[in-house]
């Protein structure tokens, strides 16, 4: 079974500073994608980058990036030049790209940016 | 903007009533919604897998005549919480994937809910 870990479950960081939070995952699968969302205290999740296994080329949005080891199944997400608003409970997810719809969910990080 | 909203995103209800929570795709068809719950500070757990046109699929341990789930049309999933109780409080969270590939891969998550049982 599919299983998705974040071993931080607390992270703080100070206002434009960089930090990365944790993620790894067990799978059998080859081809995946795999996510981070955010969640702020208004708990709408919204998505923060999506990184397709396939491709080698680690994904970028603006100040959120992540460093994909596919080998090592693990899957961080580097935030720079932190703002209060990136305060929030940070899940990665994992789903298998095929049959597609089963999202598996880590335990959460949550950040604390600190002015 | 939001892609899939969810309705009410509170609502407090005596013990032994029922409470239905309405979870809609706005910009696209959604033939599979998601319905997870969480309690605070914790992750998502998925309870059910709901299929347009057809019965929802539940997770083990998920008891699907105290959950119901109706996906009655493209753009919409119900959650209907029967008869309940105090435990069932937490914060209902429904998801959609668009299908049609223009966002591949990507999870909408509704506002939630936050159901307060007395």
């Amino acid at each position: 079974a599919q299983t998705v870990t974040q071993s931080q479950p607390e992270m703080s960081v100070q206002e434009a500073e960089t930090v990365t939070l944790s993620c790894t995952y067990d799978t059998s699968e080859s081809d995946y994608y795999l996510f981070w969302y955010k969640q702020p205290p208004s708990r709408q999740m919204i998505l923060v980058i999506r990184q397709e296994a396939y491709k080698q080329q680690n994904a970028t949005e603006n100040r959120f990036s992540v460093n994909f080891q596919k080998a090592a199944k693990s899957f961080s997400l580097k935030i720079s030049d932190s703002q209060l608003g990136d305060a929030a409970m940070y899940f990665c997810a994992y789903r298998k790209s095929n049959t597609g719809n089963q999202f598996y969910f880590g335990t959460g990080t949550s950040l604390t940016v600190i002015p | 903007g939001a892609v899939v909203s969810q309705h009410p995103s509170w609502v407090i209800c005596k013990s032994g009533t029922s409470v239905k929570i309405e979870c809609r795709s706005l910009d696209f068809q959604a033939t599979t919604m998601f319905w997870y719950r969480q309690f605070p500070k914790q992750s998502l757990m998925l309870m059910a897998t709901s299929n347009e046109g057809s019965k929802a699929t539940y997770e083990q341990g998920v008891e699907k005549d105290k959950f119901l789930i109706n996906h009655a049309s493209l753009t919409l999933s119900t959650l209907t919480v029967t008869s309940a109780h105090p435990e069932d409080s937490s914060f209902y969270i429904c998801s959609a994937r668009d299908p049609s590939g223009r966002r591949t891969g990507e999870l909408f998550f509704g506002e939630g809910s936050r159901l307060t049982v007395l």
